[in-house]
Protein backbone atom coordinates (compact mmCIF):
# COMPACT_ATOMS: atom_id res chain seq x y z
CA UNK A 1 0.00 0.00 0.00
CA UNK A 2 0.97 3.78 -0.33
CA UNK A 3 3.35 4.84 2.41
CA UNK A 4 3.50 8.42 3.89
CA UNK A 5 6.47 9.25 5.99
CA UNK A 6 7.14 11.99 8.50
CA UNK A 7 10.08 13.68 9.73
CA UNK A 8 11.17 14.15 12.78
CA UNK A 9 9.15 11.91 14.43
CA UNK A 10 9.32 13.40 17.47
CA UNK A 11 11.10 16.80 18.54
CA UNK A 12 11.68 18.98 21.33
CA UNK A 13 12.03 23.03 21.17
CA UNK A 14 12.31 25.95 23.28
CA UNK A 15 9.76 28.51 23.79
CA UNK A 16 10.17 30.99 20.27
CA UNK A 17 11.67 29.01 18.21
CA UNK A 18 10.20 27.74 14.90
CA UNK A 19 9.67 23.99 14.40
CA UNK A 20 9.84 22.55 10.49
CA UNK A 21 7.79 19.31 9.85
CA UNK A 22 7.81 17.35 6.94
CA UNK A 23 5.33 15.18 5.05
CA UNK A 24 6.47 13.07 2.17
CA UNK A 25 4.73 10.21 0.03
CA UNK A 26 7.00 7.44 -0.79
CA UNK A 27 5.68 5.60 -3.68
CA UNK A 28 2.43 7.87 -5.28
CA UNK A 29 2.27 11.16 -6.24
CA UNK A 30 -0.02 13.47 -3.32
CA UNK A 31 -2.62 15.47 -5.10
CA UNK A 32 -3.75 16.86 -1.65
CA UNK A 33 -2.07 16.51 1.71
CA UNK A 34 -3.72 17.01 5.15
CA UNK A 35 -2.31 18.47 8.42
CA UNK A 36 -4.01 17.05 11.54
CA UNK A 37 -3.66 17.52 15.16
CA UNK A 38 -4.10 15.05 17.83
CA UNK A 39 -4.24 15.69 21.33
CA UNK A 40 -3.64 12.41 24.25
CA UNK A 41 -6.70 10.57 23.83
CA UNK A 42 -8.65 12.99 21.28
CA UNK A 43 -9.87 12.54 18.06
CA UNK A 44 -7.84 14.20 14.96
CA UNK A 45 -8.63 18.09 14.26
CA UNK A 46 -8.19 18.86 10.76
CA UNK A 47 -5.48 21.95 10.54
CA UNK A 48 -5.90 22.56 6.51
CA UNK A 49 -5.74 21.23 3.42
CA UNK A 50 -2.54 21.43 1.22
CA UNK A 51 -2.86 21.54 -2.83
CA UNK A 52 0.48 21.11 -4.42
CA UNK A 53 1.55 24.29 -6.24
CA UNK A 54 -1.59 26.32 -4.77
CA UNK A 55 -1.95 27.84 -0.78
CA UNK A 56 -3.49 26.12 1.92
CA UNK A 57 -7.39 26.17 3.06
CA UNK A 58 -7.13 26.45 6.60
CA UNK A 59 -9.71 25.01 9.18
CA UNK A 60 -12.00 27.98 11.05
CA UNK A 61 -10.00 28.42 14.42
CA UNK A 62 -6.45 27.73 12.69
CA UNK A 63 -3.65 30.33 12.37
CA UNK A 64 -2.58 30.47 9.01
CA UNK A 65 0.60 32.57 10.13
CA UNK A 66 1.18 30.63 12.91
CA UNK A 67 0.85 27.12 10.54
CA UNK A 68 2.56 28.09 7.70
CA UNK A 69 1.97 24.83 5.24
CA UNK A 70 3.88 24.59 2.11
CA UNK A 71 3.59 21.83 -0.30
CA UNK A 72 5.86 22.54 -3.01
CA UNK A 73 6.30 19.40 -4.82
CA UNK A 74 3.90 16.31 -5.29
CA UNK A 75 5.17 13.85 -2.80
CA UNK A 76 6.37 17.12 -0.30
CA UNK A 77 4.32 19.13 2.31
CA UNK A 78 6.14 21.00 5.27
CA UNK A 79 4.23 22.51 8.62
CA UNK A 80 6.17 24.92 9.82
CA UNK A 81 5.52 26.08 13.85
CA UNK A 82 6.14 29.48 14.28
CA UNK A 83 7.08 30.79 17.31
CA UNK A 84 6.00 27.94 19.29
CA UNK A 85 4.62 27.79 22.47
CA UNK A 86 4.37 25.32 25.26
CA UNK A 87 0.51 24.95 23.76
CA UNK A 88 1.30 24.02 20.53
CA UNK A 89 3.02 20.76 21.93
CA UNK A 90 0.78 17.81 20.48
CA UNK A 91 0.72 15.21 17.95
CA UNK A 92 0.81 16.67 14.10
CA UNK A 93 -0.27 14.30 11.91
CA UNK A 94 -0.27 14.19 8.08
CA UNK A 95 -1.98 12.63 5.33
CA UNK A 96 -2.29 11.98 1.81
CA UNK A 97 -4.22 11.43 -1.08
CA UNK A 98 -3.80 10.90 -4.83
CA UNK A 99 -7.15 12.03 -6.69
CA UNK A 100 -10.48 11.27 -4.71
CA UNK A 101 -8.49 7.68 -3.51
CA UNK A 102 -8.28 7.09 0.75
CA UNK A 103 -6.48 9.03 2.64
CA UNK A 104 -3.38 7.51 3.69
CA UNK A 105 -1.43 8.76 6.81
CA UNK A 106 1.76 9.20 8.29
CA UNK A 107 3.02 8.31 11.59
CA UNK A 108 3.12 11.47 13.24
CA UNK A 109 5.63 13.98 14.72
CA UNK A 110 5.19 14.64 18.57
CA UNK A 111 6.26 18.07 19.23
CA UNK A 112 7.45 19.39 23.24
CA UNK A 113 7.48 22.83 23.55
CA UNK A 114 9.46 23.62 26.68
CA UNK B 1 -24.08 20.24 9.27
CA UNK B 2 -21.73 17.07 8.91
CA UNK B 3 -20.88 15.50 11.74
CA UNK B 4 -20.00 12.08 12.97
CA UNK B 5 -20.54 10.84 16.53
CA UNK B 6 -19.18 8.09 18.35
CA UNK B 7 -21.19 7.84 21.45
CA UNK B 8 -18.90 5.53 23.45
CA UNK B 9 -15.62 6.54 24.91
CA UNK B 10 -14.62 3.27 25.86
CA UNK B 11 -15.82 -0.19 24.97
CA UNK B 12 -14.43 -3.23 27.23
CA UNK B 13 -15.60 -7.07 26.39
CA UNK B 14 -13.81 -9.98 27.02
CA UNK B 15 -12.12 -11.86 24.34
CA UNK B 16 -14.61 -13.79 22.26
CA UNK B 17 -17.17 -11.51 23.27
CA UNK B 18 -19.12 -9.74 20.04
CA UNK B 19 -18.03 -5.95 19.67
CA UNK B 20 -20.11 -3.49 18.07
CA UNK B 21 -18.56 0.18 17.77
CA UNK B 22 -21.40 2.72 17.42
CA UNK B 23 -21.26 5.67 14.30
CA UNK B 24 -23.79 7.51 13.82
CA UNK B 25 -23.63 10.41 10.80
CA UNK B 26 -25.12 13.71 9.72
CA UNK B 27 -24.69 14.64 6.07
CA UNK B 28 -27.81 15.83 3.79
CA UNK B 29 -26.49 14.14 0.45
CA UNK B 30 -24.98 10.26 -0.37
CA UNK B 31 -21.79 9.92 2.62
CA UNK B 32 -19.09 7.89 2.40
CA UNK B 33 -17.96 6.08 5.47
CA UNK B 34 -15.05 4.82 6.65
CA UNK B 35 -13.21 2.85 9.75
CA UNK B 36 -9.98 3.59 11.06
CA UNK B 37 -8.31 2.00 13.34
CA UNK B 38 -4.87 3.11 15.57
CA UNK B 39 -3.36 0.47 17.50
CA UNK B 40 -0.92 1.69 20.17
CA UNK B 41 2.24 3.52 18.88
CA UNK B 42 1.31 3.07 15.35
CA UNK B 43 -0.14 5.52 12.57
CA UNK B 44 -3.77 5.51 11.80
CA UNK B 45 -4.96 2.84 9.24
CA UNK B 46 -8.06 2.28 7.44
CA UNK B 47 -9.51 -0.74 8.59
CA UNK B 48 -12.65 -0.66 6.05
CA UNK B 49 -14.92 1.49 3.70
CA UNK B 50 -18.16 1.21 3.47
CA UNK B 51 -18.74 1.24 -0.58
CA UNK B 52 -15.66 -1.85 -0.59
CA UNK B 53 -18.55 -3.87 1.32
CA UNK B 54 -15.56 -6.18 2.38
CA UNK B 55 -14.81 -7.62 5.43
CA UNK B 56 -11.59 -6.95 7.14
CA UNK B 57 -9.78 -8.87 10.24
CA UNK B 58 -13.53 -10.30 11.36
CA UNK B 59 -14.63 -7.05 11.18
CA UNK B 60 -17.94 -5.35 9.13
CA UNK B 61 -20.08 -2.35 8.79
CA UNK B 62 -22.99 -1.83 6.99
CA UNK B 63 -24.13 1.60 6.31
CA UNK B 64 -27.67 2.35 7.42
CA UNK B 65 -29.27 5.41 5.99
CA UNK B 66 -32.59 5.41 7.33
CA UNK B 67 -30.35 5.55 10.97
CA UNK B 68 -28.27 7.76 9.78
CA UNK B 69 -25.52 4.64 11.35
CA UNK B 70 -22.31 2.87 10.06
CA UNK B 71 -21.77 0.72 13.36
CA UNK B 72 -18.72 -1.73 13.67
CA UNK B 73 -19.49 -4.99 14.22
CA UNK B 74 -17.34 -8.25 15.17
CA UNK B 75 -18.74 -11.84 16.17
CA UNK B 76 -15.78 -12.96 18.25
CA UNK B 77 -13.57 -10.00 19.87
CA UNK B 78 -9.25 -10.53 19.99
CA UNK B 79 -7.07 -8.90 22.36
CA UNK B 80 -4.87 -8.21 19.13
CA UNK B 81 -7.98 -6.41 18.49
CA UNK B 82 -7.57 -3.56 21.38
CA UNK B 83 -7.04 0.16 19.79
CA UNK B 84 -8.55 3.29 19.32
CA UNK B 85 -11.37 3.11 16.32
CA UNK B 86 -12.37 6.71 14.31
CA UNK B 87 -15.08 6.17 12.38
CA UNK B 88 -15.05 9.24 9.51
CA UNK B 89 -17.21 10.40 7.13
CA UNK B 90 -16.39 11.85 3.45
CA UNK B 91 -18.47 14.49 1.99
CA UNK B 92 -19.58 15.12 -1.86
CA UNK B 93 -16.97 18.21 -2.06
CA UNK B 94 -13.85 17.58 -4.13
CA UNK B 95 -11.62 18.62 -1.42
CA UNK B 96 -10.95 14.87 -0.18
CA UNK B 97 -11.39 16.12 3.77
CA UNK B 98 -12.85 13.66 6.20
CA UNK B 99 -14.31 14.20 9.04
CA UNK B 100 -14.11 12.46 11.90
CA UNK B 101 -15.87 11.12 15.16
CA UNK B 102 -14.42 11.20 18.49
CA UNK B 103 -13.22 8.27 18.26
CA UNK B 104 -13.86 4.55 20.44
CA UNK B 105 -10.81 3.03 22.37
CA UNK B 106 -11.84 -0.94 22.61
CA UNK B 107 -9.94 -3.33 25.40
CA UNK B 108 -10.81 -6.37 24.89
CA UNK B 109 -9.47 -8.36 27.81
CA UNK B 110 -8.17 -12.15 28.18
Amino acid sequence: GAVVSQHPSWVICKSGTSVKIECRSLDFQATTMFWYRQFPKQSLMLMATSNEGSKATYEQGVEKDKFLINHASLTLSTLTVTSAHPEDSSFYICSAISGQETQYFGPGTRLLVL
Amino acid sequence: AQRVTQPEKLLSVFKGAPVELKCNYSYSGSPELFWYVQYSRQRLQLLLRHISRESIKGFTADLNKGETSFHLKKPFAQEEDSAMYYCALHGSSNTGKLIFGQGTTLQVKP
